[in-house]
């Protein structure tokens, strides 16, 4: 079946700028996650939807970076007046739900800004 | 200190070589434990999942000592295929979110 898939795959922007990522996860999974990677670094969490559960925002930089989920399915992370700093992989995952199970990986959203 | 740390690596191993990785947690409340593979400007696979008793997959084992909150994968006959970068990954149950090591690049060399 299909799995999770990222849009878009490259995004150039500049300093300042608005930017919006989508996920949409394996049908069916009720968890998702976003991560970012930097440069040589590992990955870093970000934010966890869990069906209807209210998200786990814990792990957002700042409050440039929102992320929602509509419908309980695809998941938009956008981050505001984009910063040098913000440039990344930013890669998505979902699950079946409820911890510990496998996640998986779409193929991630490389951010550049300029 | 890192929640999740790992060997810095770089390894490089000819073919056929055995190559073990170590990885240590901080977080005793700990409770899934995983070792993920990253290609090059790829997104993160599961290799396997780790387990209190130990498990093998074909050539690759790995352990888990949460006593010395411990992980280690062992990969033997390792072929150039094998060439990535290995990612020891923790999850506090409650907490869901997975917790990355910084990771360990090996290559196999021919």
């Amino acid at each position: 079946g299909a799995g999770v898939s990222q849009s878009p795959s490259n995004k150039v922007t500049e300093k300042g700028k608005d930017v919006e990522l989508r996920c949409d996860p394996i049908s069916g999974h009720t968890a998702l996650y976003w991560y970012r990677q930097s440069l040589g670094q590992g990955l870093e969490f970000l934010i966890y939807f869990q069906g209807n559960s209210a998200p786990d925002k814990s792990g957002l930089p700042s409050d440039r970076f929102s992320a929602e989920r509509t419908g309980g399915s695809v998941s938009t992370l956008t981050i505001q007046r984009t910063q040098q700093e913000d440039s990344a992989v930013y890669l998505c995952a979902s699950s079946l739900g409820y911890g510990g199970e496998t996640q998986y990986f779409g193929p991630g959203t490389r951010l550049l800004v300029l | 200190r890192k929640e999740v740390e790992q060997d810095p690596g770089p390894f490089n191993v000819p073919e056929g070589a055995t190559v073990a990785f170590n990885c240590t947690y901080s977080n005793s409340a700990s409770q899934s434990f995983f070792w993920y593979r990253q290609d090059c400007r790829k997104e993160p696979k599961l290799l396997m999942s780790v387990y209190s008793s130990g498990n093998e997959d074909g050539r690759f084992t790995a352990q888990l000592n949460r006593a010395s909150q411990y992980i280690s994968l062992l990969i033997r006959d390792s072929k150039l295929s094998d060439s990535a970068t290995y990612l020891c990954v923790v999850s506090q149950g409650s907490a869901r979110q997975l917790t990355f090591g910084s990771g360990t690049q090996l290559t196999v060399l021919p």
